[in-house]
């Protein structure tokens, strides 16, 4: 049974503490996407890859956050430094180039003190 | 640009009850529509998508029919259970854009 995995599950630190998530796509999927749900601004777009290549990270914050594929198998969320605003469920998803569904992640939940 | 307006929450409905979730959409084009369900702690699932119209998608006892005349998508199950309790987003994608367009969701909750 393939599945996105996310890790952690759960993170909490402090301000200004550096972050980062991690996603592992399911295999063969070409397609990452990385969102941000909270209670306020519900599922946000973050930033999302084709066959590793970013192509729109419009919904993210650009001074603080970035986004990577180092290789096909894993897809990263940096935060530096992080805020207490950061504090959220980070979601990753995968999918297929032109299947248009998205495969959800357990998520990692954030928590900034 | 593209939009979902789905039904505001919460919905509380005794089991075996029967279930509607409203979904409008706005879009160019003709985008595909989707249906994921969200249960506590855990990510979204697509539970049924359609994607032209008159389509039907159906997953679980849940159905949903691809209205373009309507430019709705309204989610439906004839008898609900405890289990069905979750949060429920609608969604669209048009084609050529890998993008999802989410609607806000719908916390649905059955009592025993």
């Amino acid at each position: 049974d393939a599945r996105v995995t996310q890790t952690p599950r759960h993170k909490v630190t402090e301000m200004g503490q550096e972050v980062t998530m991690r996603c592992q796509p399911i295999l063969g999927h070409n397609t990452v996407f990385w969102y941000r749900q909270t209670m306020m601004q519900g599922l946000e777009l973050l930033a999302y890859f084709r066959n590793r290549a970013p192509l729109d990270d419009s919904g993210m914050p650009k001074d603080r956050f970035s986004a990577e594929m180092p290789d096909a198998t894993l897809a990263t969320l940096k935060i530096q430094p992080s805020e207490p605003r950061d504090s959220a469920v980070y979601f990753c998803a995968s999918g297929l180039d032109g299947a248009y569904e998205q495969y959800f992640g357990p998520g990692t939940r954030l928590t900034v003190t | 640009g593209d939009s979902v307006t789905q039904m505001e929450g919460p919905v509380t409905l005794s089991e075996e009850a029967f279930l509607t979730i409203n979904c409008t959409y706005t879009a160019t084009g003709y985008p595909s529509l989707f249906w994921y369900v969200q249960y506590p702690g855990e990510g979204l699932q697509l539970l049924l998508k359609a994607t032209k119209a008159d389509d039907k998608g159906s997953n679980k006892g849940f159905e949903a029919t691809y209205r373009k005349e309507t430019t709705s998508f309204h989610l439906e199950k004839g008898s609900v259970q405890v289990s069905d309790s979750a949060v429920y987003f609608c969604a669209l994608v048009n084609f050529g854009n890998e993008k999802l367009t989410f609607g806000t969701g719908t916390r649905l909750t059955i009592i025993p």
